[in-house]
């Protein structure tokens, strides 16, 4: 069936340095793709999205690319702090009726070393 | 805080018992979903609401499992006759239309 999922189940990097997160998906209908942070205890939280008819898009500290050619997404995370510490999930979505429907990937640990 | 309200947050039962977990959504989001997730692993749905109608379930939701949404408001999620592979996080969502979903901070299941 389709599938998301991160080719790394951990990272680590210094405070400060730039991190990047990938995921592969293999379902390329879907609508949109959505990276989320989830921190211990606490449910998924929205960072960055994107439409399949983009290949970038930045936000505050982060940028998210599509690569639909070889279906890979990736999250950068500029100059990473503490609070950056957390599992990232990528999902994609296809919209339904008005319904989201998300698929998530297995995600990966990020841990930013002081 | 997201807004999406999930009650309680740790549930630990024995393995036979029925549990009811509740979720309260954003207020003016008529969508309303639920997830399940294990550890290391991704949130999975489970099914879906729009208003009190719910139009979606899946496989994952055996006949132990019901959910409803009685006034189109808040929900419940019942597991009947739990099992030690019911132990997982239970989350719940909310939306608008075509709007992307808040999750709350779920509810722990342990199944001892």
């Amino acid at each position: 069936g389709e599938s998301v999922g991160l080719h790394l189940p951990t990272l680590s990097v210094q405070e400060g340095d730039n991190s990047i997160i990938n995921c592969a998906y293999s379902n390329s209908a879907s609508d949109y793709f959505i990276w989320y942070k989830q921190e211990s205890g606490k449910g998924p939280q929205f960072i960055i999205d994107i439409r399949s008819n983009m290949d970038k898009r930045q936000g505050q500290r982060v940028t998210v690319l599509l690569n639909k050619t070889v279906k890979h997404l990736s999250l950068q995370i500029a100059a990473t702090q503490p609070g950056d510490s957390a599992v990232y999930f990528c999902a994609e979505i296809s919209i339904i009726q008005g319904a989201q429907k998300l698929v998530f990937g297995q995600g990966t640990r990020l841990t930013i070393n002081p | 805080d997201t807004g999406v309200s999930q009650d309680p947050r740790h549930k630990i039962t024995k393995r036979g018992q029925n549990v009811t977990f509740r979720c309260d959504p954003i207020s003016e989001h008529n969508r309303l979903y639920w997830y399940r997730q294990t550890l290391g692993q991704g949130p999975e749905f489970l099914t879906y609401f729009q208003n009190e109608a719910q139009l979606e379930k899946s496989r994952l939701l055996s006949d132990r499992f019901s959910a409803e949404r009685p006034k189109g408001s808040f929900s419940t999620l019942e597991i009947q006759r739990t099992e030690q592979g019911d132990s997982a996080m239970y989350l719940c969502a909310s939306s608008r239309k075509n709007e992307k979903l808040f999750f709350g901070s779920g509810t722990q299941l342990s199944v001892l």
